[in-house]
């Protein structure tokens, strides 16, 4: 049973550090996305790559916050330096193109 | 430009039917649900492409009206599995963009 698995599934971090959450899409999947989630925001999409060229990430404070995809089986979202107004769940997803998205469990972000 | 879901929440009794609506100010390429239960993630329900068709899956099916710019969800004899809350997602131009809803809340009580 293919899933995207991400890590760390917890992180609590100091204002100021540096974060790094991981997402292992699903073999065979061409697309990924980067999702926050949040009880004011909603879900957000934050970036997302077809074929691990970046698409778009205009939903990403661009100051702090890059994402990446070293190779297919691999993607990074990092956030340097993290404020308390970070604080959420990420989401990774994969998918194929005119398909649909297939969530990873999440990474729960508490900066104090 | 949001998509607006209707209603935010819907409290049925086993074996009762529902319907969650979407509506998007923009002209859609396509309409994708998911389901969320509490402290989990989405899970991919359904996807429906432009060209206005409908589709199911189990009790569960849904439309997708595209002269409108709106896709309802269908919900019959539901189960206690069904609680969460249900989103949808739009798309416009084909890009695989997703813009989600802000969620109807449903719970089923026995």
């Amino acid at each position: 049973d293919a899933r995207v698995t991400q890590t760390p599934r917890h992180k609590v971090t100091e204002m100021g550090q540096e974060v790094t959450m991981r997402c292992q899409p699903i073999l065979g999947h061409n697309t990924v996305f980067w999702y926050r989630q949040t009880m004011m925001q909603g879900l957000e999409l934050l970036a997302y790559f077809r074929n691990r060229a970046p698409l778009d990430d205009s939903g990403m404070p661009k100051d702090r916050f890059s994402a990446e995809m070293p190779d297919a089986t691999l993607a990074t979202l990092k956030i340097q330096p993290s404020e308390p107004r970070d604080s959420a769940v990420y989401f990774c997803a994969s998918g194929r193109s005119e398909g649909g998205q297939y969530f990873g469990p999440g990474t729960r972000l508490t900066v104090t | 430009q949001q998509p607006v879901q209707s209603p935010q929440a819907v409290i049925l009794r086993e074996g009762e039917d529902a319907v969650i609506n979407c509506s998007s100010s923009k002209a859609l390429y396509s309409v994708h649900w998911y389901r969320q239960k509490h402290g989990e993630a989405p899970v991919f329900l359904m996807i429906l492409l432009k060209g206005g068709e409908q589709k199911g899956h189990e009790k569960i099916s849904a439309s997708f009206n595209e002269k409108k710019q709106q896709s309802s969800l269908y919900l019959t004899a539901s189960q206690l599995s069904y609680s969460g809350t249900y989103f949808c997602g739009t798309e416009t131009g084909g890009t695989d963009k997703l813009i989600f809803g802000t969620g109807t809340r449903l719970q089923v009580f026995p």
